[in-house]
């Protein structure tokens, strides 16, 4: 099992560019989360997904889409990056809910230029 | 809405000694208190969780205990080694400000808020 997978490791953009970061799971989980990192900031959830079909906002929305894919997809999208959205991206799932393990994956570095 | 304050940002200590790392919360519909570890460059890791109805969870030199009167968790790592060097979160489940309205108490609705961290240095 690959467990949670990230693409890209690493991204560069510039200030008004779009991207979409992808996550993947192949442990069968219901519920999948992304979070940003920052220094002296701990994590921050942006969006999750309870269950497939459902998405719901987090802590910091704002300048972020999500797309449910399917089971093992959850994919979360920049319209317009702002340099205020250099950080590094976490995707997590667990099997049902908040109150069961969280897996993480490796991490999409982003720089906003 | 929910805050989690986790305390001290920064511990150094020797091998051998223990380390205590303290995080309170504020919502006390919270429910399930999962500490992480991160190490530099990698993804954060579980390494114990608790849940409301337990007061202390042991995992060999690892320990949680959880006070829900005065809302505030502790991990607690006996006899330190230097790959015990890391950062460690803690973290809580808490209703999200915007959803308390159209929410029932089940899993949507919530999230884990957490705490900034704690940057442990074990040096030997």
């Amino acid at each position: 099992n690959a467990g949670v997978t990230q693409t890209p490791k690493f991204q560069v953009l510039k200030t008004g560019q779009s991207m979409t970061l992808q996550c993947a799971q192949d442990m069968n989980h219901n519920s999948m989360y992304w979070y940003r990192q920052d220094p002296g900031m701990g994590l921050r959830l942006i969006y999750y997904s309870a269950s497939e079909g459902t998405t719901d906002k987090g802590e910091v929305p704002n300048g972020y889409n999500v797309s449910r894919l399917n089971k093992r997809e959850f994919s979360l999208r920049l319209e317009s990056a702002a340099p205020s959205q250099t950080s590094v991206y976490f995707c997590a799932s667990s099997e049902a809910g908040l109150v069961n393990e969280q897996f993480f994956g490796p991490g999409t570095r982003l720089t906003v230029l | 809405g929910e805050n989690v304050e986790q305390h001290p940002s920064t511990l150094s200590v020797q091998e051998g000694d223990s380390a205590v790392i303290k995080c309170t919360y504020s919502d006390s519909a919270s429910n399930y208190f999962p500490w992480y570890k991160q190490e530099l460059g990698k993804r954060p890791q579980l390494i114990i969780d608790i849940r409301s109805n337990v007061g202390e969870k042991k995992d060999q030199r690892i320990a949680v205990t959880l006070n829900k009167t005065a809302k505030h968790f502790s991990l607690h790592i006996t006899e330190t080694q230097p790959e015990d060097s890391a950062v460690y979160f803690c973290a809580a489940t808490a209703r999200l400000q915007a959803q308390l309205w159209s929410r029932a108490i089940n899993q949507a609705g919530t999230a884990l808020i957490f705490g900034k961290g704690t940057t442990l240095s074990v040096s030997s």
